[in-house]
């Protein structure tokens, strides 16, 4: 069964950069053309944000309204996928997901999630 | 970006009846392959948003069979046909035509 799991500072000063790992266990991150590993986000209280998702292959879609400030990448031998969002404000405080996107044609879903890192930005 | 508009925003149901959440986008999530690009997805208090049905009206693996998907372009309804205690949490939908992923405000469903 796959799993993944956020990791990374829960509490982050303005103006820096937050710093997001999730790592996958139970598969494997380049194992088909249609997995796209991504980031979904929701401050307290309110509802979910797509942030992007990137392809083993280094192919990325980002959320246009953070694209300036985001970077994502894969690590496939280490199994990780990592999120930095610079520049960071106190919206920017949310529990961030990491979850699996299958992408294939009959598909077009978020199938796995994490369970969730809260990342406060407060000096 | 498609703008997904969800209704009603929060729904209370006695357990035992029927429940309807509505949601709507701003483009047609038809496809040329004729698939319709639109998920729900069920968050249950303190859990992370987990699939119930995919492309509009195929249930996910494990999902009861009281959720139901229907519609088509840009009209979408995902139906309980008996609300059960364990059904309590916000439910949103999400479109996946477009790269840019979109989710609806979500839906809070309450139990009376």
């Amino acid at each position: 069964q796959l799993q993944l799991q956020e990791s990374g500072p829960g509490l982050v000063k303005p103006s820096e950069t937050l710093s997001l790992t999730c790592t996958v266990s139970g598969g494997f991150i380049s194992s088909n053309y249609y997995y796209y590993w991504g980031w979904i986000r929701q401050p307290p209280g309110k509802g979910l944000e797509w942030i992007g998702y990137m392809h083993s292959s280094g192919n990325a879609f980002y959320n246009s309204s953070l694209k300036s400030r985001l970077t994502m990448s894969v690590d496939t031998s280490k199994k990780e996928v990592s999120l930095r969002l610079s520049a960071v404000t106190a919206a920017d405080t949310a529990v961030y997901y990491c979850a699996r996107y299958d992408g294939s044609v009959s598909q077009g879903v978020f199938d796995y999630w994490g369970q969730g890192a809260l990342v406060t930005v407060s000096s | 970006d498609i703008v997904m508009t969800q209704s009603p925003l929060s729904l209370s149901v006695t357990p035992g009846e029927p429940a309807s959440i509505s949601c709507r986008s701003s483009q047609s999530l038809l496809n040329s392959y004729g698939y319709n690009y639109l998920d729900w997805y069920l968050q249950k208090p303190g859990q992370s948003p987990q699939l119930l049905i995919y492309l509009g009206s195929n249930r996910a693996s494990g999902v009861a069979d009281r959720f139901s998907g229907s519609g088509s372009g840009t009209d979408f309804t995902l139906k309980i046909s008996r609300v059960e205690a364990e059904d309590v949490g916000v439910y949103y939908c999400m479109q996946a035509l477009q790269t840019t992923i979109t989710f609806g405000q979500g839906t809070r469903l309450e139990i009376k």
